[in-house]
């Protein structure tokens, strides 16, 4: 156990809707990263926080957000779902920049 | 561009059938060379974390080694439970140093 946690871990929506995916970092952890794991892209980094203030942006789309809450929980924001957004979602966290990142189990999003 | 490598992209072995996974790296000031191991489904698990050329860090049956250019993952005598899928990853200095992942090298080993 990481001490990681994501809800929910499955997830099927329909194309055009909007869906709410939810971390809560390992205690002690300021920093939480997004990522979108599929068949034919690998593990790509969409967005990372710090104590609650967007740090980096990777290769998100516009119909994606996120934020960070004073209490480090993190939530990732989906909208306008298409199909290509089919995908494992994972958390992960870190006690600081350039460190060792513990990932939560993953949320699989089905869009159909 | 920073970039993460890996080769091979699948690997099958026999039990007991010693080997090597292969990361190569081009990261413009390295700050830490990062090993997981991820089983389907599953989220990435963290295994080791390399600093410098020479280090060497060892768990079990598998041992990491870095190099100015690359990194090795040595896994000697290996067991079914070991088939996975091996990630290396980098800090990206243009992403807030998230790690950067490579699209990793899938390890079967047979009874």
């Amino acid at each position: 156990d990481s001490g990681v946690t994501q809800t929910p871990k499955h997830l099927i929506t329909a194309t055009g809707q909007r869906v709410t995916l939810r971390c809560s970092p390992r205690s002690g952890d300021l920093s939480v990263y997004w990522y979108q794991q599929s068949l034919d892209q690998g593990l790509q980094f969409l967005i990372q926080y710090y104590n609650g203030e967007e740090r980096a942006k990777g290769n998100i789309l516009e119909r994606f957000s996120a934020q960070q809450f004073p209490d480090l929980h993190s939530e990732l924001n989906l909208s306008s779902l298409e199909l290509g957004d089919s995908a494992l979602y994972f958390c992960a966290s870190s006690v600081g920049a350039a460190t060792e990142a513990f990932f939560g189990q993953g949320t699989r999003l089905t869009v159909v | 561009e920073d970039q993460v490598t890996q080769s091979p992209e699948a690997l099958r072995l026999q039990e007991g059938e010693s080997s090597s996974l292969n990361c190569s790296y081009t990261v413009s000031g390295l700050r830490g060379l990062f090993w997981y191991r991820q089983d389907p489904g599953k989220g990435p698990e963290f295994l080791f974390t390399l600093y410098s050329a020479g280090e060497e860090k060892e768990k079990e049956r598998l041992k990491a080694t870095l190099t100015k250019k690359e990194s090795f993952l040595h896994i000697t005598a290996p067991k079914p439970e070991d088939s996975a899928t091996y990630l290396c990853a980098a800090p990206n200095s243009n992403s807030g140093y998230a790690l950067n992942f490579g699209k990793g090298t899938s390890l079967l080993v047979t009874p």
